[in-house]
């Protein structure tokens, strides 16, 4: 079974439209969030929720809006794709949101047209 | 900002052990060094963390100084799966809003 398994792998979309990557961690972990990679494969923080409650938000757009309906769960919808959001984006999941070790995702590789 | 620094790229044979070096010389007493590693197409993985003393699991042996400015990871039989960019990361604020800040990383490729 994928610890961290993230929907879709691939996705191609144009301009404008509205998008959403789910996560589920099988883990039973508090701790969930979302990193971008972008082209020059830089690792950023979007995101991090702990049990369902947003603990971290790493001044990104506010087209982006994560939703935790459970703590197993963690979703990224994207309002108003542009060009510039591109990337992989992927889903992490650690034991408690202070815990060092987190378990990654394989990734969701959006490509906006 | 990433709290560490690495060298962009290194090589190593095959077979033999690899050592990947880290400094982070504004590392604070109560934080820890982790080391994270990104194979092409795949989403990182966990290796090993230390605070102080040196540690080893089944990956990786991990070498701190004492003055814990800076570290070194060692692949101690490296194979060709272990192509891939290593990161060495020290978490950045403290409790539960404290995060790892990914670096550029170095890029280790295992030769034949």
């Amino acid at each position: 079974d994928t610890a961290v398994s993230q929907t879709p792998k691939y996705l191609v979309t144009q301009m404008g439209n509205d998008k959403s990557i789910k996560c589920e961690q099988n883990l039973g972990h508090d701790t969930m969030y979302w990193y971008k990679q972008d082209s020059k494969k830089f690792l950023k923080i979007m995101f991090s929720y702990n049990n369902k409650e947003l603990i971290i938000n790493e001044t990104v757009p506010n087209r982006f809006s994560p939703k935790s309906p459970d703590k197993a769960h963690l979703n990224l919808h994207i309002n108003s794709l542009e060009l510039g959001d591109s990337a992989v984006y992927f889903c992490a999941s650690s034991q408690s949101p202070g815990a060092g070790e987190l378990f990654f995702g394989e990734g969701s590789r959006l490509t906006v047209l | 900002d990433a709290k560490t620094t690495q060298p962009p790229s290194m090589d190593c044979a095959e077979g033999r052990a690899a050592n990947l070096p880290c400094n982070h010389s504004t590392i604070s007493g109560n934080e820890y060094v982790y080391w994270y590693r990104q194979i092409h197409s795949q989403g990182p993985q966990y290796i090993i963390h230390g605070l102080k003393n040196n540690e080893t699991n089944e990956m990786a042996s991990l070498i701190i100084t004492e003055d814990r400015k800076s570290s070194t990871l060692i692949l101690p039989h490296a194979t060709l799966r272990d192509t891939a960019v290593y990161y060495c990361i020290v978490r950045v604020g403290s409790g539960n809003t404290g995060k790892l800040i990914f670096g550029q990383g170095t890029t280790l490729q295992v030769k034949p």
